[in-house]
């Protein structure tokens, strides 16, 4: 059973455009979610981060809303650029837990179109 | 500024033979994971440990074991190489469990023949 869900496996977008990633969770016991961004024969890196105790996170052109009564986050990209091309992964994390690691989706295969 | 380090980034093995994965960081993080890449399966935990001799199984541990002797040091052993065992791994450290993000290593390819 998925607890983190990311439904659509890809994307695309014209470049200067707006990106929106979704990120469906089932856990209520997440308080903590994160997106990574990666790109292919390397390791994930973190993009940004939302705990439970807001609503919006923003940092440049990547923002992060969060929706806990729908259990849903999304990440908006503006403008879009090419080097934003790449898998972006959604991260849960129950930061009062007893297990320690991150549950991630499946990934969103984000590309931008020139 | 080293961070997570893994080695080697590519490996082939036959069916029965035994091999260490190597993870080590250099940011004094408590936490450490294992972590496996499958196509269409995202990334999932396979161990993870909160500090030096203390480690625990994640959600898909079997055939895996790992042990935690120092706090920089987090080495993955496959003991009998299967080919479902073919994948991607990748070692993360967080500096604690609460609301912080965790730092990946570049990855393990490795295959199973």
């Amino acid at each position: 059973d998925q607890q983190v869900k990311q439904n659509s496996p890809s994307l695309s977008v014209q470049e200067g455009r707006i990106s929106i990633l979704n990120c469906d969770y089932t856990n209520s016991m997440f308080d903590y979610f994160l997106w990574y961004k990666k790109y292919p024969a390397e390791g994930p890196t973190f993009l940004i981060s939302i705990s439970s105790i807001k609503d919006k996170n923003e940092d440049g052109r990547f923002t992060v809303f969060l929706n806990k009564s729908a259990k849903h986050l999304s990440l908006h990209i503006v403008p879009s650029q090419p080097g934003d091309s790449a898998v972006y992964f959604c991260a849960a994390a129950d930061s009062g837990g007893g297990a320690d690691g991150l549950t991630f989706g499946k990934g969103t295969h984000l590309i931008i179109q020139p | 500024n080293a961070g997570v380090t893994q080695t080697p980034k590519f490996q082939v093995l036959k069916t029965g033979q035994s091999m260490t994965l190597q993870c080590a960081q250099d940011m004094n993080h408590e936490y450490m994971s294992w972590y496996r890449q499958d196509p269409g399966m995202g990334l999932r935990l396979i161990h993870y440990s909160v500090g030096a001799g203390i480690t625990d199984q994640g959600e898909v541990p079997n055939g895996y074991n790992v042990s935690r002797s120092t706090t920089e040091d987090f080495p993955l052993r496959l003991l009998s190489a299967a080919p479902s065992q073919t994948s991607v791994y990748f070692c993360a450290s967080r500096m604690d469990s609460a609301n912080t993000e965790a730092f990946f290593g570049q990855g393990t390819r490795l295959t199973v023949v």
